[in-house]
């Protein structure tokens, strides 16, 4: 079966700590995105990138980091700078290029971090 | 950012027939999106709307016009398990934006 697999599926960070959620896809897709979604928000783009060994600042990178060593993987790190990390985490991945304006997103079944 | 503007909230009945808007900012359009979430899961998508006019797909149908900057999702013959929310994204000059989404709630 193709698709996107996000683990874990629940998270929880101490303070002070960097945690990583991993996101892996095998749909050959060029481009992955990381989202955060508070309740009654929208989802807001953490990063997302475009090819492998390349990637781009969302709307809310700061405190968060991604690598992208690999096609199929894009794990994002929850750092200790961010300090209101409690949110449903969403990785998806799209065929297209973001800035085509027709990149349908795929999207993992999420991971929920919460903090202790 | 573009601005994404969508109902929180919509109840409906079983059966009947619902529409959900989105207007959106006019500059840098380039597509229309709309996308379903349970509770806890993945969004899903339903529709894809570039060019002004109505795609129809099943129970569902997605409208767009340009010029005003507006959409919306219809939905007919309501099931309980239309119950989510449904989120409106919008493709402009960078990566896709999406809206607060619209939480739809069915019932008996």
């Amino acid at each position: 079966d193709g698709g996107i697999t996000q683990s874990p599926k629940y998270l929880f960070r101490k303070e002070g700590q960097n945690v990583t959620l991993s996101c892996e896809q095998n749909l050959n897709h060029d481009a992955m995105y990381w989202y955060r979604q508070d309740p009654g928000q929208g989802l807001r783009l953490i990063y997302y990138s475009q090819i492998v060994n390349d990637f781009q600042k969302g709307d809310i990178a700061e405190g968060y980091s991604v690598s992208r060593e690999k096609k199929e993987s894009f794990p994002l790190t929850v750092t200790s700078a961010q300090k209101n990390p409690t949110a449903f985490y969403l990785c998806a991945s799209s065929i297209e290029s973001p800035r085509t304006g027709s990149e349908k997103l795929f999207f993992g079944s999420g991971t929920q971090l919460s903090v202790l | 950012g573009q601005n994404i503007d969508q109902p929180t909230e919509m109840t409906a009945t079983e059966g009947a027939i619902v529409q959900i808007n989105c207007t959106y900012q006019t500059s840098g359009f380039n597509g229309l999106f709309w996308y379903q979430q349970h509770a806890g899961e993945a969004p899903t998508f339903l529709s894809y709307n570039v060019l002004d006019g109505l795609e129809e797909k099943g129970r569902f149908s997605s409208f767009l016009s340009r010029s005003k900057g507006y959409s919306y999702l219809l939905l007919k013959e309501l099931q309980m398990k239309d119950s989510a929310s449904y989120l409106c994204a919008h493709s402009g000059y960078s990566t896709l934006t999406f809206g607060k989404g619209t939480m739809l709630l069915v019932s008996p």
